[in-house]
């Protein structure tokens, strides 16, 4: 049983790429969703699903974009790497919303 | 706003001393608060969690307790060890499971 599994670990990017930060859970979890944590700040909501095909906007969603195809996989694209989305990203997963569990998280930078 | 405020922001103490971390939150409506302890370059691991009706809620050496009324939480280490030291951070949830509001932590650093 693996929980949240999220690569890659670290990542370097330059103004403008774009990337995909993959997710996954064998927790047969419904709800899915990714934050960000920057220093001083607490955790931001940046998308969420509550099911495969259901996914809403969090705290702070431009710039990113999800889907949900399957129970498992909850991928978050960054569309135009921008020095602003500098941050350490995490992905968490939870049965009803009641317990979440977090990935190890993902390191990125945007130079 | 939602919002979680902790304190202190760090702490240093002795190992084998006792402590107590304080979390202040203004999320409406509630409806559960949890502890989380986040290892230097590590997701954060649940340690308690507390619905409206609940007090008190205890995992080994970590005890949190609930004053709903003030909208007050801490979380108290017994005989902290060098393994406890990490950032705590508090967490309200609103009705809506899947909205968060999270403090921005307490460093927490146990020393010999």
């Amino acid at each position: 049983n693996a929980g949240v599994t999220q690569t890659p670990k670290f990542q370097v990017l330059k103004t403008g790429q774009s990337m995909t930060l993959q997710c996954a859970q064998d927790m047969n979890h419904e709800y899915m969703s990714w934050y960000r944590q920057d220093p001083g700040m607490g955790l931001r909501l940046i998308h969420y699903s509550v099911g495969a095909g259901i996914t809403d906007q969090g705290e702070v969603p431009n710039g990113y974009n999800v889907s949900r195809s399957t129970t498992e996989d909850f991928p978050l694209r960054l569309l135009s790497a921008a020095p602003s989305q500098t941050s350490v990203y995490f992905c968490a997963s939870s049965y009803s919303g009641h317990d979440y569990t977090f990935g190890s998280g993902t390191r990125l930078t945007v130079v | 706003k939602n919002q979680v405020e902790q304190s202190p922001q760090s702490l240093i103490i002795l190992e084998g001393k006792n402590c107590t971390l304080q979390c202040n939150y203004t999320v409406s409506p509630f409806s559960n608060l949890r502890w989380y302890k986040q290892d230097t370059g590590r997701g954060p691991v649940s340690l308690t969690i507390m619905t409206f009706s609940e007090n008190t809620k205890s995992n080994g050496r970590y005890t949190a307790t609930l004053d709903a009324d003030t909208k007050q939480s801490s979380l108290h280490i017994t005989a902290s060890q060098l393994s406890d030291s990490a950032s705590y951070i508090c967490v309200v949830t609103t009705g809506t499971a899947s909205k968060l509001t999270f403090g921005t932590g307490t460093r927490l650093q146990v020393t010999l």
